[in-house]
């Protein structure tokens, strides 16, 4: 895992609370994604990010506003969200060739809970 | 609609069996076809994917998955279960609009009892 990293592994907010989730991936990759994980469900697409471009927002509500300073680091900008936000939020990296195999590798994750 | 079924909620299977862990796909053109492990609190760990070519492919930790075209399926399988392969395990299929995606499917448990 010492691929993706994930910041924090554990976070408590309340819903007024403005805090950010911190990703970065050493693998040199070109393509990263924020996921969500909730129980029983499949892991939900929020961004995609290619070359530092955001190139997919899943109708992700306005509270969640993602971040890509350059091609190594994402962020996700939390702020007034709502208990049914608490999660497993996940970061992922690929190298970003369109149409091609590539895997994506996955961070530990952010457990987040929204009071 | 492109998709991905793991029909089984959790497998509950003796160390040393066999196991199977189903998941099939609806999708469009050829697939990309992936799993992953989850181990509890941790992300995703890649263990293995269909490109093309041998329908068995072989991935980490004694893992591997038979692609079948026409069932339209991807069992993961593995000859002799271990209590440390306990875990929840993750199917999906790439699919390529203006961007690249993964569908996952909802996971399957999978218990390995001593």
């Amino acid at each position: 895992e010492t691929g993706v990293t994930q910041t924090p592994r554990h976070l408590v907010m309340g819903m007024t609370n403005k805090k950010s989730l911190k990703c970065e991936q050493h693998l040199g990759h070109n393509a990263m994604y924020w996921y969500k994980q909730s129980a029983k469900k499949p892991l939900e697409l929020m961004f995609v990010y290619s070359l530092e471009e955001r190139v997919e927002n899943n109708s992700v509500p306005s509270r969640f506003s993602p971040e890509c300073p350059n091609s190594s680091h994402l962020f996700l900008h939390l702020h007034t969200l709502q208990p049914e936000d608490s999660a497993l939020y996940l970061c992922a990296s690929s190298q970003g060739r369109r149409g091609g195999p590539d895997t994506q590798y996955f961070g530990p994750g952010t457990r987040l809970t929204v009071l | 609609a492109q998709s991905v079924a793991q029909p089984e909620d959790q497998v509950n299977v003796a160390e040393g069996n066999p196991l199977t862990v189903k998941c099939t796909y609806s999708v469009s053109g050829n697939p990309y076809l992936f799993w992953y492990v989850q181990y509890p609190n941790r992300g995703l760990q890649f263990l293995l994917k269909y490109i093309t070519g041998d329908n068995l492919v072989k991935g980490s930790y004694g893992f591997e998955a038979e692609f079948n075209k026409s069932q339209t399926s991807f069992h993961l399988k593995k000859p002799s279960a271990l209590v440390s392969d306990s875990a929840l395990y993750v199917c999906a299929v790439r699919v390529y609009y203006n961007t690249d995606k993964l569908i996952f499917g909802t996971g399957t448990r999978l218990q390995v009892f001593p």
